[in-house]
């Protein structure tokens, strides 16, 4: 089966651009998370989902962040207009029992670098 | 003050040495814990749970102290390929299901 899929893997881009991640979950997972990973702050939740439904963006730093989950097969993470302290690596995580086996499956990442 | 926090690392031993990790966590109501390995710019894999009672796996076993608000982890034997960062795991079900990473410990095993 395939695991979590992400894109793109890596993105470069200006100071002012919208950037638009994509995530593909695993089929029948009920969870999805979104993660940003730096050197200085480590894996931090920016939003997860609930069949479809998000349920605590607490973690979106500001309003230039938005994600979406049309339907269970897809997620997009948006930042308009992205910002060189904006450049990280976004995970995609999905799950099924995660509140049992604290498992959760991480797509590749995609690593973004603002300029 | 971070909800989970980690030795900052990095732990540089040699092959065949037994090297501990440990974890705080700062919410109570966290219910379980777990560690997850990343290997260099690879995505994070879940390791092992960790229960009151300890539980271990081969040449790893993990603990939890809830009086102390305290995980561990011991890698006893370690290999060159136990070389990664490993992140200690908080899940907040009464935030539904949340799990917080902490910032992860680098472990470095030379031959």
């Amino acid at each position: 089966d395939a695991g979590v899929i992400q894109s793109p893997r890596h993105e470069v881009t200006e100071m002012g651009q919208e950037v638009t991640l994509r995530c593909k979950p695993i089929s029948g997972h009920d969870y999805l998370f979104w993660y940003r990973q730096t050197m200085m702050r480590g894996l931090e939740l920016l939003i997860y989902f609930n069949n479809n439904v998000p349920i605590d963006d607490s973690g979106m730093p500001e309003d230039r962040f938005s994600a979406k989950m049309p339907n269970a097969s897809f997620s997009t993470l948006k930042i308009q207009p992205s910002e060189p302290r904006d450049s990280a690596v976004y995970f995609c995580a999905s799950s099924f029992l995660h509140r049992e086996t604290g498992e959760l499956f991480f797509g590749e990442g995609s690593r973004l670098t603002v300029l | 003050r971070k909800e989970v926090e980690q030795d900052p690392g990095p732990f540089n031993v040699p092959e065949g040495a037994t090297v501990a990790f440990n974890c705080t966590y700062s919410n109570s109501a966290s219910q379980s814990f777990f560690w997850y390995r990343q290997d260099c710019r690879k995505e994070p894999k879940l390791l092992m749970s960790v229960y009151s009672s300890g539980n271990e796996d081969g040449r790893f076993t993990a603990q939890l102290n809830r009086a102390s608000q305290y995980i561990s982890l011991l890698i006893r034997d370690s290999k060159l390929s136990d070389s990664a960062t490993y992140l200690c795991v908080g899940a907040l079900y009464n935030q539904g299901g949340k799990l917080i990473f902490g910032q992860g410990t680098e472990l470095s095993v030379k031959p």
